[in-house]
């Protein structure tokens, strides 16, 4: 069974990096056309996707964020990574890593994706 | 990219149909997935490539496609279903989130 677990300060202060790591079990995070991602979801709002990594190394950026943001891949530690820099008490968030799983459905002649395993989350609070 | 758009809410009574839509100019052309989030759990994968049920999901969930509209679709209503539900899609490499729909069964 796959799981995926965060991990990270709950709090920190405005202008910092805020780093985050999702570690892996369960499965290979090299392993066929799997890709690794983040998504966050403000408090009482909705999910919005930061941006997701192959194991390759390859990344896709939300555009709003991909200034601000790195996501990395350790696959010897299975885990993956992500670096949010310059914060504000705009980023304050759950911030949930989530496995996306990808294939070619030869019906609809269409590529398919899909977020099947999530973290439960972990909280990161931007406050002096 | 465009945007997903879908109800802020809905109830339903027990037993009954809540039927939740999402709409977005390219849905046409892109499989959608839906999530269910209740409070204080993360987002669990109910509907995707649009008409598809992971397993474990029960079978009074369903979704269909038509055109730019996705709907997902609880038959028999259940207290346990009372929770947010988001449809999601893809923009080249860009992931869509919809605004989300919180459905309440009363």
């Amino acid at each position: 069974q796959v799981q995926l677990q965060e991990s990270g300060p709950g709090l920190v202060k405005p202008s910092q990096t805020v780093s985050l790591t999702c570690t892996v079990s369960g499965a290979s995070l090299s392993g066929g056309a799997v890709y690794w991602s983040w998504v966050r979801q403000h408090p009482g709002r909705g999910l919005e996707w930061i941006g997701h990594i192959f194991y390759s190394g390859n990344t896709q950026y939300n555009p709003s964020l991909e200034s601000r943001v790195v996501i990395s891949v350790d696959t010897s530690k299975n885990q993956f990574a992500l670096k949010l820099n310059s914060v504000t008490a705009a980023d304050t968030a759950v911030y949930y890593c989530a496995r996306i799983f990808g294939g070619y459905d030869y019906d609809q002649l269409l590529y398919y994706y899909y977020m099947d395993v999530w973290g439960k989350g972990t909280t990161v609070t931007v406050s002096s | 990219s465009y945007d997903l758009t879908q109800p802020p809410s809905m109830s339903v009574s027990p037993g009954q149909t809540a039927s939740m839509t999402c709409s977005g100019d390219k849905l046409g052309s892109q499989f959608v997935c839906w999530y269910q989030q209740k409070p204080g759990q993360s987002p669990l994968m109910v509907m995707y490539q649009n008409t598809k049920r992971p397993s474990g999901i029960p079978e009074r969930f369903s979704g269909t496609k038509s055109g730019n509209t996705a709907t997902l679709t609880i038959s028999g209503t259940q207290s346990m279903d009372e929770a947010d539900y988001y449809c999601q899609a893809w923009d080249s490499s860009i992931a869509l989130f919809g605004g989300g729909t919180k459905l309440t069964v009363l």
